[in-house]
């Protein structure tokens, strides 16, 4: 059964620096998404994407946020400057046009 | 704006005891659905059921159940005779229609311990 993936499954990095997320949605699906949860908390949504564009993004989703489809199969979350509070798990969802958004395992953020 | 409220934030049963988990939503959208994921404790989402707005029939899974009222905007979800194994994270989620983005909203997560 296809599935989302992610790597890496967890990623430490030092305040300030550059982090990029990827994901490999299910072939054939054509919206995306990234949501985080933060430690004992909601998940939150964070951006939408489709057809090569962000169909929405939340309040989260400031200028250090980006997304990137470069090739056809990864989607890329990148955080230009990480802060202490970025620290979470990240879920990349994917969906083809019906109702259900499929989840990758997440990657686990931590910012020291 | 959306919004998913799950007042139970932690519960807490003996082993075959029924559970029911409560989501009660909010929005403007006329269609909309709701989804139920669990969370266990290697942190993934599994999705477990999806409900439409315009489809008030109540769903049983095995001994998962779904009742869903839309005159009370609530969405409940039924545990029959629990495992140790149902215990998890559930998070009740609301989406918009499908023709838009389809973001997810997600409640505060109910955090279930089924006891031996």
């Amino acid at each position: 059964e296809p599935e989302v993936t992610q790597t890496p499954s967890h990623q430490v990095t030092q305040m300030g620096q550059e982090v990029i997320l990827r994901c490999v949605p299910i072939s054939n699906h054509l919206y995306f998404y990234w949501y985080r949860q933060i430690l004992g908390q909601k998940v939150e949504f964070l951006v939408s994407f489709y057809n090569n564009e962000i169909s929405e993004k939340s309040e989260i989703f400031d200028d250090q946020f980006s997304v990137e489809r470069p090739d056809g199969s990864n989607f890329t979350l990148k955080i230009r400057s990480t802060k202490l509070e970025d620290s979470a798990m990240y879920f990349c969802a994917s969906r083809a046009g019906g109702w259900e958004q499929y989840f990758g395992p997440g990657t686990r953020l931590t910012v020291t | 704006a959306q919004k998913v409220t799950q007042a139970q934030t932690e519960i807490s049963v003996v082993e075959k005891e029924d559970v029911t988990l409560d989501c009660v939503y909010e929005t403007r959208d006329t269609t909309y659905y709701l989804f139920w994921y669990k969370q266990p404790p290697s942190g993934e989402l599994v999705f477990l059921i999806r409900r439409n707005s315009f489809d008030e029939q109540n769903e049983i899974s095995g001994r998962y159940s779904w009742n869903f009222q839309k005159s009370t905007s609530s969405f409940n979800f039924t545990i029959t005779a629990s495992q140790v194994v149902d215990s998890a994270v559930y998070f009740c989620a609301l989406s918009g229609p499908i023709q838009g983005a389809q973001k997810l909203v997600f409640g505060q997560g109910t955090r279930l311990t089924i006891n031996p």
